[in-house]
């Protein structure tokens, strides 16, 4: 069974800074996908960016980035410039070709400070 | 722009009660789901319909049943509602392949 592992259930930073949050994954599937969701406080999930496991460049979205290292089974989110609308809960995602499913993470708190 | 709408947003039910949420999507996606979501624990998929009138069991699906009698439309039910299924209900749908969920804005339901 796939396994989605988020160490750190709560981070705090200050504004303008970059932020890692880190993600681990189990897996003994080869192709296969993986999401960061952002969950701010009106509790509406919203996808802040996608990897896919065949693609070696690491995927970009504004100031969100990724650090994938597939043999690792690692998938970190870095955020740059944090601004206080990236106050969220932020949830690490794994889904396969295989299986409909989406497996999440338990989650990290971000808490952007002015 | 894609829509998932959960029907309530706040629910308060009382021991026993039988509990529908409903979800629908305009999105005309295969796959819709519903999470369960606990501190601590994240997203817990309870169940999973992957075409009209087919469903799976999740991780936790014991106490709870759904329906999916047209595409657009996926129930959640609480035959009897209990105080350990008080939380935050998540809807979310997709389409096929290679594609990410979206979500609707939650049903936080206390069951009293």
């Amino acid at each position: 069974a796939q396994t989605v592992t988020q160490s750190q259930p709560e981070m705090s930073v200050q504004e303008a800074e970059t932020v890692t949050l880190s993600c681990t994954y189990d897996t003994s599937e080869n192709n296969y996908y993986l999401f960061w969701y952002k969950q701010p406080p009106s509790r509406q999930m919203i996808l802040v960016i996608r990897q896919e496991a065949y693609k070696q460049q690491n995927a970009t979205e504004n100031r969100f980035s990724v650090n994938f290292q597939k043999a690792a089974k690692s998938f970190s989110l870095k955020i740059s410039d944090s601004q206080l609308g990236d106050t969220a809960m932020y949830f690490c995602a794994f889904g396969t070709g295989g299986s409909e499913k989406l497996v999440f993470g338990k989650g990290m708190k971000l808490t952007v400070n002015p | 722009d894609v829509k998932v709408t959960q029907s309530s947003r706040y629910l308060v039910k009382r021991t026993g009660e039988k509990v529908f949420l409903e979800c629908v999507q305009d999105m005309d996606h295969e796959n819709m789901f519903w999470y369960r979501q606990d501190p601590g624990l994240g997203l817990r998929l309870i169940y999973f319909s992957y075409d009209v009138k087919m469903k799976e069991k999740g991780d936790i699906p014991e106490g709870y049943s759904v329906s999916r009698e047209k595409k657009e439309r996926f129930s959640l039910i609480l035959e009897s509602a209990s105080t350990n299924q008080t939380s935050m209900y998540l809807c979310a749908s997709r389409s096929q392949g290679w594609t990410e969920a979206f979500f609707g804005q939650g049903t936080r339901l206390t069951v009293v």
